[in-house]
């Protein structure tokens, strides 16, 4: 199985400054269709997750744009460029190349 | 607007049994992937099943295999996780997710304790 790794576990923000995760998988997430299936969710509070990010870098629709994310292979990065209080909740990557899907740990993240 | 509403969870004593249903609308069910994914109380995220649109296509975490069955019927926009032998370990919020975890139901809570 591949191994999702995030850090921080924890990150405690500045409104208005920016924040970012890293994550790391076991083996490169390039699938032979040229895609990189690497997914960042937010899970607020009492909420189910939702979808931020797919395939790197791509927003899901209605994401704010202070949502980004980058990377290849096995490293990846998701970057607020600027922390807002509702950002509050933990956060998951996951990778979608190979069942059984993984995820990482979760990063939680509060506002200071 | 899509939507996913899952039933089915409860209590249920070690070794037992439970079925989990989730009512898809919204979009067009037959032609995506659906997925069922937990979370422990206070844990991380978990994968558990996938099946293809068709039916012909299931895939399992290795700690469900042989225990539990992912199944759909595209006439009734439904998603089912037929569970068997149930363990304490399996204790969790069960969500169905379409696809790629593009969307995700509410979530049932199972409980698995004598």
């Amino acid at each position: 199985d591949i191994v999702m790794t995030q850090t921080p576990l924890s990150l405690s923000a500045t409104p208005g400054q920016p924040a970012s995760i890293s994550c790391k998988s076991s083996q490169s997430l390039l699938y032979s269709d040229g895609k990189t299936y690497l997914y960042w969710y937010l899970q607020k509070p009492g909420q189910p997750p939702q979808l931020l990010i797919y395939e790197v870098s791509n927003r899901f629709s209605g994401v704010p744009d202070r949502f980004s994310g980058s990377g290849s292979g096995t490293d990846f990065t998701l970057k607020i460029s600027r922390v807002e209080a509702e950002d509050v909740g933990v956060y998951y990557c996951m990778q979608g190349r190979q069942v059984p899907w993984t995820f990482g740990q979760g990063t939680k993240v509060e506002i200071k | 607007e899509v939507q996913l509403v899952e039933s089915g969870g409860g209590l249920v004593q070690p070794g037992g049994s439970l079925r989990l249903s989730c009512a898809a609308s919204g979009f067009t069910f037959s032609s995506y992937w659906m997925t069922w994914v937990r979370q422990a109380p206070g844990e991380g995220l978990e994968w558990v099943a996938i099946i293809k649109p068709d039916g012909s296509e299931k895939y399992y975490v290795d700690s469900v295999k042989g225990r539990f069955t992912i199944s759909r019927d595209n006439a009734k926009n439904s998603l089912h996780l037929q569970m068997n032998s149930l363990r304490a370990e399996d204790t969790a919020v069960y969500y169905c997710a379409r696809d790629r975890l593009q969307h995700w139901g509410q979530g049932t809570l199972v409980t698995v304790s004598s």
